[in-house]
């Protein structure tokens, strides 16, 4: 099934790093989500992009949907232990269905 | 405010068996969306339920299949199981059809011997 190009793969960070994964598409969508699973959970939904350009924070967690439509951006700042995760992003155009993409794992060193 | 549930938790099955696999949305939403998460990959979109009535339907055969009740609360069935089945399944819960905000349950964990 398609799924949407994230990166990087994974991530080996320090606590306290600042992070920065992103997600690419080769179609528009206009409607741009980012999720957190745990290990044994379901998604867990972070923060929802509406507009080309807007930028969207979450607490330490800031998101932007691309100015093409066609991809977008994560960022965490000051990473903390329960960080840790796989971070997914997903892409809606219109009413359809949500492309999820490959996925970004995170890991956090003390 | 109740947020979505599934079961059950772990599911073990042999190939050609039937399974059924339920979820009760998030108080106040109609809308319930069914995912297969295999190892390492993102979910994929199997079906969508809105009022009772498949809504959007992915790249999966017939053998999956679903309903949606009254109360909003669905359920997943796949016949004839494959080993490629084996997988995480997720719903997810949506105040209308159409939202892009997604609400997910933990999953249901199936293995296909």
């Amino acid at each position: 099934g398609q799924q949407l190009n994230q990166s990087p793969q994974s991530m080996f960070i320090q606590e306290g790093e600042d992070v920065s994964m992103n997600c690419t598409s080769s179609s528009i969508f206009n409607t741009w989500l980012w999720y957190k699973q745990d290990p044994g959970e379901g998604p867990v939904l972070l923060i929802a992009l509406y507009k080309a350009g807007e930028l969207t924070s979450n607490g330490r967690l800031t998101a932007q949907f691309g100015i093409t439509r066609k991809d977008s951006f994560l960022n965490i700042s000051a990473s903390i232990p329960s960080d840790v995760g796989i971070y997914f992003c997903a892409g809606q155009w219109g009413t359809d269905k949500l492309i999820f993409g490959t996925g970004t794992r995170l890991q956090v060193f003390p | 405010e109740t947020g979505v549930t599934q079961s059950p938790t772990h599911l073990i099955k042999t190939r050609g068996q039937q399974v059924t696999l339920r979820c009760s949305s998030q108080s106040g939403h109609n809308t319930v969306s069914w995912y297969q998460q295999a190892l390492g990959q993102g979910p994929q979109f199997i079906f969508q339920y809105y009022r009772e009535e498949e809504n959007g339907r992915g790249n999966f055969p017939p053998r999956f299949s679903g309903l949606q009740f009254p109360n909003y609360s669905s359920e997943l069935n796949v016949n004839a199981l494959e080993l490629d089945d084996s997988a995480l399944y997720l719903c997810a819960s949506s105040l209308e059809s159409g939202r892009a905000e997604q609400f997910f349950g933990p999953g249901t964990r199936l293995t296909v011997l």
